[in-house]
């Protein structure tokens, strides 16, 4: 299969809060999962990444927890603010070309 | 800074007439360089995979006499939407990946084609 399955399909988190989304794959040949952040009107830009050698990913804010036997991996903004506000889409590659979720549109509060 | 040069940002065309949209890698040769479209609020769909010097590998549903991809050198890929009509306005973005091992993609900031 090669579908990723992303949830939810939007999110509203109060600033301060954390916001968590959760993508699914079904193909165990998938070795890259990466985050992309996407500003309406812009191109997607590369948020974090991870490989399913290590189980977690932290950089700033952001955070990626990865499960392989369950294979699922989720994105954590902790500390949201509203300029996070944006659609996120997980995605996953067994090597060369990406497959994208659906996108998640997360607006965080004042 | 920006890896991915994408131009132009935005055109309204004509039904019928053909639009071409460029995509440059600014630090590094690109030898492979790939095309994505995306509808409002959906997510992007791979369209086409662009080598240098070889021709355009298609996915599935893509009609290459439609979209045409020319990749003329390794820092330059060019979509033709030929004969476009009002079902091919969306956002087209194209996108690079970085020499080296484990290298991740980047993507230029994209086209809104607008056909009417």
């Amino acid at each position: 299969q090669q579908q990723v399955k992303q949830s939810p399909q939007s999110l509203i988190v109060q600033k301060g809060g954390i916001s968590i989304i959760n993508c699914a794959y079904e193909n165990t040949a998938f070795d890259y999962f990466p985050w992309y952040q996407q500003f309406p009107g812009k191109g997607p830009a590369l948020l974090i990444a991870i490989r399913p050698d290590v189980s977690e990913k932290k950089e700033g804010r952001f955070t990626i927890s990865f499960n392989k036997s369950a294979k699922q991996f989720s994105l954590h903004i902790m500390d949201s603010q509203p300029g996070d506000s944006a659609t996120y889409f997980c995605a996953a590659s067994p090597e060369g070309n990406l497959i994208f979720g659906k996108g998640t549109k997360l607006s965080v509060k004042p | 800074g920006a890896v991915v040069s994408q131009h132009p940002s935005w055109v309204i065309c004509k039904s019928g007439t053909s639009v071409k949209i460029e995509c440059r890698s600014l630090d590094f040769q690109a030898t492979t360089m790939f095309w994505y479209r995306q509808f409002p609020k959906q997510s992007l769909m791979l369209m086409a995979t662009s080598n240098e010097g070889s021709k355009a590998t298609y996915e599935q549903g893509v009609e290459k006499d439609k979209f045409l991809i020319n990749h003329a050198s390794l820092t330059l890929s060019t979509l033709t939407v030929t004969s476009a009509h009002p079902e091919d306005s969306s956002f087209y973005i194209c996108s690079v990946r970085t020499p080296g091992p484990n290298s991740p993609l980047h993507f230029g900031n994209g086209t809104r084609l607008t056909v009417t």
